[in-house]
């Protein structure tokens, strides 16, 4: 089956430095990827989605500036989370939809997360 | 406004019981909707995907129900075990323009098996 994989599954950063999570379809290419955050207890909220060699296409309320999204592959797409803060802890999920779609499902395939805790 | 309701919030069930999710949701245009299974601290897998033609999708315990007239949907767990706790999240996939499909979560369901 289709996996993708987060690297890496868990970080801790101090307050104001920069922390890159990355995203990888392993065993497919994936034309679009998307970037998803999760605090305890609630649902995932999209915050951006990420097309292979284009600019990404963020969420209302998402700061662009902050959270950096590069989709330089078919099967790499990274989410740099600058000058973090602690509010910015959180459980960040990414998801690949296969190139072409995967019949009339347009399945998206989720990472295991990353979890992010910033001192 | 495009909303994916869940209940219960919460459930606690005894192993080898049965439980039924309910998924209520208002949008449109509606191209499927999945339930995704996800354990604490990882990321979602999915159940059942099914489209407005599909009433019915089983995944071993699990059998998911959809009412596209009705708009509501409903995940069965048969002989809950003890891995079966998680939150059960329903997505609706709503479809537009040129192929792109935008997903509208459910807050979920936390499900807790006890022995």
């Amino acid at each position: 089956g289709a996996v993708v994989s987060q690297h890496p599954s868990w970080v801790i950063c101090k307050s104001g430095t920069s922390v890159k999570i990355e995203c990888r379809s392993l065993d497919f290419q994936a034309t679009t990827m998307f970037w998803y955050r999760q605090f305890p207890k609630q649902s995932l909220m999209l915050m951006a989605t990420s097309n292979e060699g284009s600019k990404a296409t963020y969420e209302q309320g998402v700061e662009k500036d902050k959270f950096l999204i590069n989709h330089a592959s078919l099967t790499l797409s990274t989410l740099t989370v600058t000058s973090a803060h602690p509010e910015d802890s959180s459980f960040y999920i990414c998801s690949a939809r296969l190139a072409g779609g995967l019949s009339s499902y347009n399945e998206q395939f989720f990472g295991p997360g990353t979890r992010l805790t910033v001192l | 406004k495009n909303q994916v309701e869940q209940s219960p919030q919460s459930l606690i069930i005894l192993e080898g019981k049965n439980c039924t999710l309910q998924c209520n949701y208002t949008v449109s245009p509606f191209s499927n909707l999945r339930w995704y299974k996800q354990d604490t601290g990882r990321g979602p897998v999915s159940l059942t995907i099914m489209t407005f033609s599909e009433n019915t999708k089983s995944n071993g315990r699990y059998t998911a129900t959809l009412d596209a007239d009705t708009k509501q949907s409903s995940l069965h767990i048969t002989a809950s075990q003890l891995s079966d706790s998680a939150s059960y999240i329903c997505v609706v996939s709503s479809a537009f323009s040129g192929g792109y499909n935008k997903l509208i979560f459910g807050a979920g369901t936390r499900l807790a098996v006890h022995p």
